[in-house]
């Protein structure tokens, strides 16, 4: 069965600094990637995505992921972090077969920035 | 453009009530997925409806069901609530069959099971 694994749970940094979430599929096959962000208070927003072609994908924010398929990991990256970037991030995943929409979501990361 | 809206917003019900919650997608969008995401989790897969048939199901028992509506909007009823019930209900939409369909989210109903 496909599986999700985002192995930071909380994270916390100061403003300016790096952020890497990350983020491992089981999957094997071909798959559809997504990023997605929980702000306090509100809805699940999408931050990016990848479907094909280049691997390294640019989002909302400021954000960018890479897609190494070798690994079968897809972080999450941003160089400076903002405290407007203190949220719950969640990957997610879609085996791309005909029929096949559901999205397997990995368990999240909370991250907090300190201004 | 009216995104994907949910009612109601919360809901409080005890063990062995049914419960129905509502969806309607996002303008132009004509697949409704349901999520489960319990406190502390990611979202898990209820189930998705398409041209008003479920086409795809998780691992939820029976008491989980579904409609889907000619104008694409959709319901998610629980029967015989438990405990474990207790969640936020994420419903999502897309445009089945594009090559870049993508899930969008509605807030969600928050349901708590006393």
């Amino acid at each position: 069965a496909q599986s999700v694994s985002q192995h930071n749970h909380h994270v916390i940094l100061s403003e300016a600094a790096s952020l890497e979430l990350g983020c491992n599929y089981s999957y094997g096959g071909t798959v559809n990637l997504f990023w997605y962000v929980q702000y306090p208070g509100q809805h699940l927003q999408l931050l990016l995505k990848y479907f094909s072609g280049d691997p390294l994908v640019k989002g909302i924010k400021g954000f960018e992921a890479e897609f190494i398929k070798s690994k079968f990991s897809f972080n999450l990256r941003k160089p400076s972090v903002q405290w407007s970037d203190t949220a719950e991030y969640f990957c997610a995943v879609r085996a791309w077969n005909t029929g096949f929409q559901k999205l397997v979501f990995g368990t999240g990361t909370r991250l907090l920035v300190s201004p | 453009d009216a995104g994907v809206t949910q009612s109601p917003t919360h809901l409080i019900k005890t063990r062995g009530q049914q419960v129905t919650l509502r969806c309607s997608p996002k303008s132009g969008h004509d697949t409704v997925s349901w999520y489960q995401q319990a406190l502390g989790q990611g979202p898990q897969f209820i189930f998705q409806y398409y041209e008003e048939e479920e086409r795809q199901r998780g691992n939820f028992p029976d008491r989980f069901s579904g409609h889907q509506f000619p104008n694409y909007s959709s319901e998610l009823n629980v029967n015989a609530l438990l405990l474990g019930d207790s969640a936020l209900y994420l419903c999502a939409s897309s445009l089945r069959g594009t090559s870049t369909d993508t899930q969008y989210f509605g807030p969600g109903t928050r349901l708590t099971v006393l």
